[in-house]
C-alpha cells in the first residue's frame, strides 16, 4: 500500500494550459504539504493544510491554487503555466503537532513545452 | 526556524564510515533535529531524528553536542545504494499552534563507489 500518491507522475504540457497534480495519503494524517524542487535540486514549500485548513502559504503566483477537499486529499491546480514552472513537485503528510516524520509521495515532474 | 549548512558533496567508498556534519548555530531550544535522505527522482524519506546527545537506529546515528550547534549523521560501512542527497532539518517538532514548515537547505551529495 502507498503511504502517499500522487498524480500523474509525470505531465507534458504547453505553455498557458491549466493543469492538476492530485496526492492522497492512506495513513491518516491531518497536516498535508506541496513542495517544488527545481533543477537545483532546491526544495521548497508551497503549502501546507492542516485539516482542510490552509496553515502555510509562502511566496506562490496566484496560479497556483491548492484544495483539500478532505484530509486525505490535498490537489494542486496550476492555471496559465509558464517555462518556470517546470520542476518536480511533491507532496507530504504527517501528524501536526507532534515529533513525527513527514512522508513524501514519489513526486510528480511536470515539464512546461 | 534555524538556518542550516552542510557541506554540498561528499565521496566514499563502499563500507567506510562517512559522517556528514550539519551546522545550526541558531538552535533553539525547543528545536529537533532531523535528517531526510532522498534518492534521485524519489521523494525525501525521514532517516532520524534527535535532540541532544546520541539517537541510533538501523539505518544510522545521530551525534549532538551538548551546545546543540551541530550535528552529525554517522552511517556506517556505507553501501552503493546509499548514493543519495542528505538534507539537516533544524525546527520546533513539537508545536502545536502551528505547522511546521520541514524547511530544506542545499544537502550533501553522497556519492559512494566501489
Amino acid at each position: 500500500d502507498t503511504a502517499v500518491s500522487q498524480t500523474p507522475k509525470y505531465l507534458v504540457t504547453q505553455m498557458g494550459n491549466d493543469k492538476s497534480i492530485k496526492c492522497e495519503q492512506n495513513l491518516g494524517h491531518d497536516t498535508m504539504y506541496w513542495y517544488k524542487q527545481d533543477s537545483k535540486k532546491f526544495l521548497k514549500i508551497m503549502f501546507s493544510y492542516n485539516n482542510k485548513e490552509l496553515i502555510i502559504n509562502e511566496t506562490v503566483p496566484n496560479r497556483f491554487s491548492p484544495k483539500s477537499p478532505d484530509k486525505a486529499h490535498l490537489n494542486l491546480h496550476i492555471n496559465s503555466l509558464e517555462l518556470g514552472d517546470s520542476a518536480v513537485y511533491f507532496c507530504a503528510s504527517r501528524i501536526q503537532g507532534a515529533r513525527t516524520e513527514a512522508f513524501f509521495g514519489q513526486g510528480t515532474r511536470l515539464t512546461v513545452v | 526556524l534555524a538556518k542550516t549548512t552542510q557541506p554540498i558533496s561528499m565521496d566514499s567508498y563502499e563500507g567506510q564510515e562517512v559522517n556528514i556534519t550539519c551546522s545550526h548555530n541558531n538552535i533553539a531550544t525547543n528545536d529537533y533535529i532531523t535528517w531526510y535522505q532522498q534518492f534521485p527522482s524519489q521523494g525525501p524519506r525521514f532517516i532520524i531524528q534527535g535532540y541532544k546527545t546520541k539517537v541510533t537506529n538501523e539505518v544510522a546515528s545521530l551525534f549532538i553536542p551538548a551546545d546543540r550547534k551541530s550535528s552529525t549523521l554517522s552511517l556506517p560501512r556505507v553501501s552503493l545504494s546509499d548514493t543519495a542527497v542528505y538534507y539537516c532539518l533544524v525546527g520546533d517538532a513539537v508545536n502545536t499552534g502551528t505547522a511546521s514548515k520541514l524547511t530544506f537547505g542545499t544537502g550533501t551529495r553522497l556519492q559512494v563507489t566501489l
